[in-house]
């Protein structure tokens, strides 16, 4: 069965700071790799996507991901995190069925 | 562009009551999700339909849940009778499938678009 682990519950920044959030796969074959941002009371929003090719992926609001198929992961990273980017983000990975992480909830401090 | 739009937003009512969540797809889609967002249990997959037929209802927790898609544009999630236990936000999520007949090995290759959700609380 494939699954997705995030780490990180809950992580603090500082405003202007970069920011990485860690995700992890398990799963027999590359999967389709989606990282979303929930903001409270929203649904989620699309950050960005990985099917192939170019292991380095760019996505809205000036975030990217690295997948990296020897360690089953697909960081996500800004480097330098605004106010607005405070939300709860999620990992998710595909073959047939969606399958989510836990979910990093973000706080931004000024 | 209209995204996928739930309503209601937010419903309160006893336990034992039937509740019926709504969700119109972004048109073009042919695929539409239901989730169900707890803190205990986080993003579930509860079922998912293709071209207006249900593919996969496992995630279904119970008889009590049912869902339907009578069309491209419209699905209900329906709960009778509802319990406490069911209080959670529900998601439904829209995408487009790229390839055809139906495979279950490409259900997730297009990103999912979701509405802002139903916050549903059972008293």
């Amino acid at each position: 069965a494939q699954s997705v682990t995030q780490p990180d519950i809950h992580i603090t920044v500082s405003e202007g700071a970069s920011l990485e959030l860690r995700c992890n796969y398990s799963y027999g074959a590359t999967p389709y790799l989606f990282w979303y941002v929930q903001s409270p009371g929203q649904g989620l929003q699309l950050l960005l996507k990985y099917f192939s090719g170019d292991t380095l992926v760019q996505g809205i609001k000036g975030f990217e991901a690295e997948f990296k198929r020897s360690q089953s992961s697909f960081n996500l990273r800004k480097p330098s995190v605004h106010w607005s980017d405070a939300a709860e983000y999620f990992c998710a990975v595909t073959r047939d069925k969606l399958s989510f992480g836990a979910g990093t909830t973000v706080t931004v401090r000024a | 562009d209209a995204g996928v739009i739930q309503s209601p937003r937010h419903e309160v009512t006893e336990m034992g009551q039937e509740v019926t969540l709504r969700c119109k797809p972004i048109s073009g889609h042919n695929s539409l999700f239901w989730y169900r967002q707890t803190m205990m249990r986080g993003l579930e997959l509860l079922i998912y339909f293709n071209n207006n037929v249900p593919i996969d209802d496992s995630g279904m927790p119970e008889d009590r849940f049912s869902a339907k898609m009578p069309n491209a544009s419209f699905s209900t999630l329906k709960i009778q009778p509802s319990e406490p236990r069911d209080s959670a936000v529900y998601f439904c999520a829209s995408s487009f499938l790229d390839r055809v007949p139906i495979s279950r090995d490409r259900a997730g290759n297009q990103p999912q678009h979701f509405g802002d959700g139903t916050r549903l609380s059972i008293l």
